[in-house]
């Protein structure tokens, strides 16, 4: 079975340091690796995306995340946080032995970035 | 790319009645999914919407409870029937397309007094 983990509920940071959001994984084959964020009462929105390829991810508002294989590991980073990034993520795996199936979720990281 | 709309975006019902949440995509997808999730709270998948065939739920929902259609591959309806308090939540309607990526609607604010 497909799981993620988020070990953290709550990350806070200062406006203007990095930012990590951790996310571990455990599927049968190669994953399908995604993060998404949601905004108070707004919906779900893309960032980025592991499929197959290069290790680094660049996603959208200047996030990125690392695939690491052998830690299971697909941490959401970005260089400089901003106020704005303050926002609930979730990380999402989906088996690419079902590639036709939902995604599973984490349980989600709030990140808090203060000014 | 695909955009998915829902309606209603929010309703406030009351509990014994019944509420059908629709979901239609602006182009064909391979997969449509519905989720349901608690204010601050992860993810849960429903069911998978099946075109034309009843749809796949996971453990813990039941077709009795929450009826779902497609009868195209745009559109999909979730019922959720003889609703109580603890159906208080947002419904998502998700679908994915070739190219692996899973898209999702604005979500359905449920309200069960």
């Amino acid at each position: 079975a497909q799981s993620v983990a988020q070990p953290e509920d709550q990350v806070n940071v200062a406006e203007g340091n990095p930012l990590t959001v951790k996310c571990t994984y455990s599927v049968s084959g190669n994953p399908y690796l995604f993060w998404y964020v949601q905004y108070p009462n707004r919906g779900l929105q893309f960032l980025l995306k592991y499929i197959t390829g290069d290790n680094l991810v660049k996603g959208s508002y200047g996030f990125e995340a690392e695939f690491n294989k052998s830690q299971t590991s697909f941490h959401l980073k970005k260089p400089s946080a901003l106020v704005s990034d303050s926002a609930l993520y979730f990380c999402a795996v989906r088996d690419s032995y079902q590639a036709g199936t939902a995604l599973i979720f984490g349980k989600g990281t709030t990140l808090s970035v203060s000014s | 790319s695909a955009v998915i709309s829902q309606k209603p975006s929010r309703d406030i019902c009351q509990r014994g009645t019944s509420l059908t949440i629709q979901c239609q995509v602006d182009s064909q997808v391979t997969m449509m999914f519905w989720y349901r999730q608690q204010p601050g709270q992860s993810l849960t998948l429903i069911a998978t919407a099946n075109q034309g065939s009843e749809a796949t739920y996971e453990s813990g929902f039941v077709i009795d409870k929450f009826p779902i259609s497609r009868p195209n591959l745009t559109f999909s309806t979730l019922t959720v029937s003889n609703m109580s308090p603890e159906d208080s939540s947002i419904y998502l309607c998700s679908a994915s397309t070739h190219d692996y990526e899973q898209y999702f609607g604005p979500g359905t604010r449920l309200t069960v007094t």
